[in-house]
């Protein structure tokens, strides 16, 4: 079955404390991309991938780093969580930009 | 600032009329898209209009776009109770300009259909 997986689905964390949430996509999509949702604030793009080894900001970058070391996987790391980042996050793919995002379940997230 | 505003932030209506939600952009765009979350769910994909496309149907969903405005408009028709969601647009920019590669979702419509 396409799908994009992302994992955990649930985090409850305190800050500073280190953690990555990964995404994993099987449909061989070369975009991969991160949102995070806020009540009345939409989805917001934290990072993107354009292809392996391409990685780009989007709106809201700060306290967040992405890797893309495999077309398959775009995971998510929070280097110091801050209560600020608590948040519902999504992870897409796409087989390119201009084309329909495939979405995750989400990850919702909770920083103490 | 978000790239896609939508209008209205909340609809109601009864089962069995149309809905209508609007999207404005502020730059040029490749394409625009719209897509449905059920309460706090993963978004799914509905429906994706090109920049030299002016409407666009699925189903009981129409699309259209509007360049010149910078606007698109999401009609459901005879809408029922399991329509109730949230939709947003989301734009696709231009190749070549300094946002490519981003993708900018609106705030939202929440739209709920009583039965």
């Amino acid at each position: 079955e396409a799908q994009v997986t992302q994992n955990p689905r649930y985090l409850i964390t305190v800050t500073g404390k280190k953690l990555t949430v990964t995404c994993s996509q099987n449909m061989n999509h070369e975009y991969m991309s991160w949102y995070r949702q806020d009540p009345g604030l939409g989805l917001r793009q934290i990072y993107y991938s354009m292809n392996v080894e391409v990685t780009d900001k989007g709106d809201v970058p700060e306290g967040y780093k992405v890797s893309r070391k495999e077309k398959r996987n775009f995971p998510l790391i929070l280097e110091s969580p801050s209560p600020n980042q608590t948040s519902l996050y999504f992870c897409a793919s796409s087989s390119i930009l201009a084309d329909e995002q495939f979405f995750g379940p989400g990850t919702r997230l909770t920083v103490l | 600032s978000q790239q896609g505003e939508e209008d209205p932030q909340a609809l109601s209506i009864q089962e069995g009329e149309n809905a209508t939600m609007n999207c404005s952009y502020k730059t040029s765009i490749n394409n625009l898209q719209w897509y449905r979350q059920n309460s706090g769910r993963g978004l799914v994909h509905l429906i994706l209009i090109r920049s030299n496309e002016r409407e666009k149907h699925s189903g009981r969903l129409r699309v259209t776009l509007d360049t010149s405005k910078k606007s698109s408009s999401l009609l459901i028709t005879a809408s029922r109770a399991a329509d109730t969601a949230s939709y947003f647009c989301a734009t696709v920019p231009t190749a070549g300009g300094t946002s490519y590669g981003k993708l900018t979702f609106g705030q939202g419509t929440i739209l709920t259909v009583h039965p």
